[in-house]
This record gives C-alpha cells, sequence and structure tokens, in this order.
C-alpha cells in the first residue's frame, strides 16, 4: 500500500530552526509536497521537490532523497505565524496526491 | 494568478436537507477538480477526483449518491451533499489544477454544520 510518514506534533522556539520529516512509500513518484495549513483554513503551497537535493525559498527550505523515500522541510527564524499544520504530499504514477496526516508545529516564545 | 473560490464559507443545515457548495477557478481553466473534507485534526481525505465534462471519480467508502459532483464547465465544480446528516458536518476543501500542472490550487474551504 501507499504510505506517507511525518510526526503528529512538534515544538520549537520563536526564532529557532526546525526540521520536519517526511517518509514515504508510494506506488510511483512524480515529485513531493508541502503544504502549510493553518486551523480552519485551507492548505497553502510551500514548495514542490521533484529532483534530489534541497530548494530554498526565504526561510523555508525543502530537502528531496528519491533513493531513500525521504524529504524534510526547514523552517528557520521561526515565527509565531509560523505555528500550523505541515502537510507532507507525493504525486503517485497516476498523477494522484497521497497526502500524509500532518504535522502540527507548536511555536513557543 | 491560480485562484479558487468556493461558496459557501460556512453553511449550517437541517438534517435531511440538501446543500450545495461550489468551487470556482477565477484566473485558470481546471481541467481537474478535487474534493476533500477534513475532520477536526485529522488530514486531507480526497472524496473524488472530477474531470471538465465527465463523471466523477469517487473514492472507495465515499457514497456517490450522497455526495453529488457536478464539473460542467472548466472554471467550476459542483458538490452537492444530499440528506444530509450531522455525521456529514465536516471541512469541505475544492482543489484544481489546469492541464499539465502538477500543483493543485486549494479553495479557501467550506465549513458544513448539520444539525
Amino acid at each position: 500500500g501507499q504510505n506517507i510518514d511525518q510526526p503528529t506534533e512538534m515544538t520549537a522556539t520563536e526564532g529557532a530552526i526546525v526540521q520536519i520529516n517526511c517518509t514515504y512509500q508510494t506506488s510511483g513518484f512524480n515529485g513531493l509536497f508541502w503544504y502549510q495549513q493553518h486551523a480552519g483554513e485551507a492548505p497553502t503551497f510551500l514548495s514542490y521537490n521533484v529532483l534530489d537535493g534541497l530548494e530554498e525559498k526565504g526561510r523555508f527550505s525543502s530537502f528531496l532523497s528519491r533513493s531513500k523515500g525521504y524529504s524534510y522541510l526547514l523552517l528557520k527564524e521561526l515565527q509565531m505565524k509560523d505555528s500550523a499544520s505541515y502537510l507532507c504530499a507525493v504525486l503517485d504514477s497516476n498523477y494522484q496526491l497521497i497526502w500524509g496526516a500532518g504535522t502540527k508545529l507548536i511555536i513557543k516564545p | 494568478g491560480a485562484v479558487v473560490s468556493q461558496h459557501p464559507s460556512r453553511v449550517i443545515c437541517k438534517s435531511g436537507t440538501s446543500v450545495k457548495i461550489e468551487c470556482r477557478s477565477l484566473d485558470f481553466q481546471a481541467t481537474t477538480m478535487f474534493w476533500y473534507r477534513q475532520f477536526p485534526k485529522q488530514s486531507l481525505m480526497l472524496m473524488a477526483t472530477s474531470n471538465e465534462g465527465s463523471k466523477a471519480t469517487y473514492e472507495q467508502g465515499v457514497e456517490k449518491d450522497k455526495f453529488l459532483i457536478n464539473h460542467a464547465s472548466l472554471t467550476l465544480s459542483t458538490l452537492t451533499v444530499t440528506s444530509a446528516h450531522p455525521e456529514d458536518s465536516s471541512f469541505y476543501i475544492c482543489s484544481a489544477k489546469g492541464q499539465g500542472d502538477y500543483e493543485q490550487y486549494f479553495g479557501p474551504g467550506t465549513r458544513l454544520t448539520v444539525t
């Protein structure tokens, strides 16, 4: 079956750095997405990786290793507004998005 | 660009009635639209995928006679929850993508409460 694993919840301090990991086992791979979702709102796009390596976009970076079935989202200089759920999703061989359960990130002052 | 709207944002209906939720792509042609539901503190659950002009493909366990999906144009898809029950209360989110796109663009969601 298809499976995406990410931690349920993480806590970090304002101004610090946090890394949210995602491992996946899917039938085929056509890219991996990270989305941010604030409570009661729809997800918003953060990043898309299809090749191995690190993609940096401001305070957020996303890394992919296809051979390991592994990705992480790195958030730097954490702000209180970064408190949200972070969803990892993989596009499988049928170009269907397979969603992880999300990681709730709690930022403390 | 790539804006998706949903209407209504919140709706309360009585048990047994039907409610329609609209999803519109405002600045692109959405060849494919997706409908998700999300219960509190849970991840998105894909309900169905619809391609413009054809019947929706429903995920296992989703009743197609209860959740009617219509994707009649490249900018509009509707989800009708028929004979709603309190257990249908949820956050319904649509997303859309254009031909050849990988990224799905999400609408703001509709909070449905069935009393």
